[in-house]
């Protein structure tokens, strides 16, 4: 089945943590996504890539990082700097105009 | 003001009703239209792509872009309990890949 698959579903952070988010596309993609989805504000880009080691910051980046050594491989780093880190976290891949979308990571702070 | 502006709702609507969703957007530079449909806590997923201005239908579902009036619709017939979910509208400007996305309408068909 192609798509994209985000780990894990839920994810808990401790105060001070650094925390790692998954998402792998065999879609053949180029361009993928990290947005930040909370209640009322729709959703938010946190970092972009169109290709293989390169990215690019979002409206948000501030607090997270992430890299891009795989076409298929972009995960999403939550860094302590990160101070309100509750949130949906969706990522995405595409293929010309459209965008498609993992299943998300639900992160909550402990 | 944000770029894209949606109702959140809810929007309660019994079964088999029209539905009517909207968004209004400020920059004239939008030129790709999307909705998306997002069940809860689940991933958007893609219902509806339009390009620049006029109307696409695909099934119950009809697309209208009023770029005039910078304003787009998803009209939803028949509509059934599993419609309901939470609709986002999205819009891109040419050459441009980031999305800028409203904050989502939630609607709720009811049997």
């Amino acid at each position: 089945d192609g798509g994209i698959t985000q780990s894990p579903k839920y994810l808990f952070r401790k105060e001070g943590q650094n925390v790692t988010l998954s998402c792998e596309q065999n879609l053949n993609h180029d361009a993928m996504y990290w947005y930040r989805q909370d209640p009322g504000q729709g959703l938010r880009l946190i970092y972009y890539s169109q290709i293989v080691n390169d990215f690019q910051k979002g409206d948000i980046a501030e607090g997270y990082s992430v890299s891009r050594e795989k076409k298929e491989s972009f995960p999403l780093t939550v860094t302590s700097a990160q101070k309100n880190p509750t949130a949906f976290y969706l990522c995405a891949s595409s293929r010309e105009d459209i965008q498609y979308f993992g299943a998300g990571t639900r992160l909550s702070v402990l | 003001q944000k770029e894209v502006e949606q109702d959140p709702g809810p929007l309660s609507v019994p079964e088999g009703a029209i539905v009517s969703l909207n968004c209004t957007y400020s920059n004239s530079a939008f030129q790709y239209f999307m909705w998306y449909r997002q069940y809860s806590r689940k991933g958007p997923e893609l219902l509806m792509y339009t390009y620049s201005s006029g109307n696409k239908e695909d099934g119950r579902f009809t697309a209208q872009v009023d770029k005039s009036s910078k304003y787009i619709s998803l009209f939803i017939r028949d509509s059934q309990p599993s419609d309901s979910a939470t609709y986002l509208c999205a819009m891109r400007r040419t050459g441009f890949q980031k999305l800028v996305f409203g904050t989502g309408t939630r609607l709720l068909v009811s049997p």
